[in-house]
């Protein structure tokens, strides 16, 4: 059974930095891995979604990366903002209906 | 387009009651999924559709809780006899193609419900 772990559960930074969000996984034979948004109160909001074929994808100020063979993900922010407090979640389909299975999410503050 | 919406938004029922979640997926998903996240549990699956058929139902936590879906698209999450520890945000998504490693599921807004 799939098990997603994510370190740091919290984490503060001053406005500008550029930080590193893990995400670790316990069965390499994964189809994609998904980092979502969670804003207090909301959905989900996809963010980025790397395939099992690929090492990294990009979106603006977002990078994520995938390492199978070590069971690991990462999601590289660059120049924080105070926009980008929220919750973040990693997740990765299995199963024959490709349920995603998440991690329990790092709360991230950005302070002005 | 439009993305997956759900209602209500909240909904406050009184411990032994039926409650109705609904969902709305984006027009053209043939998937459909249910999850809840709760304090302390994090994100967990509920339930599959496939179109109208639900291959998975496994992650139902009791004999409590059923959905259907009707014509492809909207469905329904059913709890009867609330108890309190049903308590949660029930949230919906939907995909294209799921059995595609490019796939994305795309989430609602979440139905948070409080049983008292």
């Amino acid at each position: 059974k799939q098990e997603v772990t994510q370190i740091p559960a919290a984490l503060s930074v001053p406005e500008g930095e550029n930080l590193v969000l893990n995400c670790s996984f316990t069965d390499s034979a994964i189809y994609n891995l998904q980092w979502f948004r969670q804003d207090p109160g909301k959905g989900l909001t996809s963010l980025l979604l790397i395939q099992s074929s690929q090492r990294e994808q990009t979106s603006g100020r977002l990078n994520a990366s995938l390492d199978k063979s070590s069971g690991r993900s990462t999601l590289y922010i660059a120049a924080s903002q105070p926009g980008d407090s929220a919750t973040y979640l990693c997740a990765t389909p299995s199963g024959s209906a490709r349920q995603l299975t998440f991690g329990s999410g790092t709360q991230l503050t950005v302070l002005p | 387009g439009a993305g997956v919406s759900q209602s209500p938004s909240n909904k406050v029922t009184e411990k032994g009651k039926d409650v109705e979640l609904r969902c709305d997926p984006i027009s053209g998903h043939t998937a459909l999924y249910w999850y809840r996240q709760s304090l302390g549990q994090g994100l967990e699956f509920l339930i599959y559709f496939q179109g109208n058929s639900a291959p998975d139902k496994s992650g139902l936590p009791s004999d409590r809780f059923s959905a259907e879906r009707t014509g492809g698209s909207v469905s329904t999450l059913t709890i009867q006899r609330t108890q309190q520890e049903d308590s949660a945000v029930y949230l919906c998504a939907s995909s294209a193609e799921p059995g595609l490693a490019g796939d994305t599921q795309y989430f609602g807004p979440g139905t948070r419900l409080t049983v008292l």
